[in-house]
Formats: structure tokens, sequence, C-alpha cells
């Protein structure tokens, strides 16, 4: 049972590296979406996919890209790193179709960028 | 746009005590979905409940309850006697029904309720 897993949980860069953050489920859900926590900022929604290959902007998308290509994986990715994108970061997921389904969430990637 | 609002920053209270974090939200939309999600120290984010906005009854599980009132937006979530376990980051979230079907979640900031022994 293993639901949303988040590779790696943490991570420290330097200043312009680049990286990505592996989100997979195994619950065969068509909605994916990655999420920044700051501190006092409660979450705020970075990408969102409603399938395999689409994705769409969510709240704070700069500085970010993402993609799809396998229905179980969503990607985060960041060019460049910036100081300001040090945060903790979470994928969730949920099924298609009404909104009253509850997200599911990982275990969240606590990234430090120097 | 959709807003929550979690007025209380933090929360402590000593064990045993009831505590009330509080959930105010804006959407235009009229049908919604509103959700709690505890978010304890280990970090992870635990879903607790959801409630379509058309459906207005108080729910009680356990020592937790909530009061959806839609004639003043809120949402609010109390905890009888407090256990030193309750101890987390609380956050409300609101979902509505765009026709793509997609809803992503609003959060409010959160409360961090802190239950002292």
């Amino acid at each position: 049972n293993a639901g949303v897993t988040q590779t790696p949980k943490f991570r420290v860069l330097k200043t312009g590296q680049s990286m990505t953050l592996l989100c997979a489920q195994d619950m065969n859900h068509e909605y994916m979406y990655w999420y920044r926590q700051d501190p006092g900022m409660g979450l705020r929604l970075i990408h969102y996919s409603v399938g395999e290959g689409t994705t769409a902007k969510g709240e704070v998308p700069d500085g970010y890209n993402v993609s799809r290509l396998k229905k179980q994986n969503f990607l985060l990715g960041l060019e460049s790193a910036a100081p300001s994108q040090t945060s903790v970061y979470f994928c969730a997921s949920k099924p298609q179709g009404a909104g009253d389904q509850p997200q599911h969430f990982g275990d969240g990637t606590r990234l430090s960028i120097l | 746009a959709q807003k929550v609002t979690q007025a209380q920053t933090e929360i402590s209270v000593v064990e045993k005590e009831d505590v009330t974090l509080d959930c105010v939200y804006e959407t235009r939309d009229t049908t919604y979905y509103l959700f709690w999600y505890k978010q304890p120290p280990s970090g992870e984010l635990v879903f607790l409940i959801r409630r379509n906005s058309f459906d207005e009854q108080n729910e009680i599980s356990g020592r937790y309850s909530w009061n959806f009132q839609k004639s003043t937006s809120s949402f609010n979530f109390t905890i009888t006697a407090s256990q030193v376990v309750d101890s987390a980051v609380y956050f409300c979230a609101l979902s509505g029904t765009p026709t793509s079907g997609n809803t992503p979640l609003v959060f409010g900031k959160g409360t961090r309720l802190s239950v002292i022994a």
C-alpha cells in the first residue's frame, strides 16, 4: 500500500543547480498536483495535471516545470534553483470526478537552496 | 476567487481542554467541498473530513466534531478533551466544481495547535 511516494525526501542544492522531484502513485488516479509549503503560508499549488500528457499552471508556477509522461508519475523540475525555492514540496493525487474526493498526499520533499 | 481564512495562527491549550479551530471560506460556486487536514510534527498530511455544500449536518467522530454553517461561511473544527497527540498544524481547504472536473484545493494558512500535558 504505497499510495503516493515522493523521491527524494531531502535535498540540498546550490543556487543555479537543477533537479527533478519525482512523484509516483499506485492508485490509478487521474489527477496529480504539486504544492509547496512555506512557513505561515499554508500549501500553494504550483502545477497540476488532469491526465497523462497534460499539465497546467497553479498559483505559483514560476521557476518550475512539470511533466506527466506516464499516468502514475508526475515530475517537478527546477531548471535553475533559487534560494526562494527553499520549501517543503508535496505531491498529491486524486481520482477523476467530483470535487468531493480528498487528495492523497505524499510525505513531502524538504528542499534547501543555498 | 476562492479563499480560506484561518484567523488563529497558533493556539495552546492544556490537556483535556476543549478547543475550536475556526475556518471561514469564500467562494462563488454553489456546489463546493470543504476539507480538514492534520499535519503532525512528522510532516505528513492526514485527511480528516470532507463536507459538501449541500450537507449542513454537523458531524462527530470520537473526540472530533465539525460545525458547518453556510450562513456564516464557516466550517469550524472542535476537539473535545484534547490530548498531547492532537498537537499538530490543522489546515482547512476548499474546492469548487469547475466544468473541467478538476478541483485544486485552496488551503488556509493553518492553525498550529499545541496541547500541553
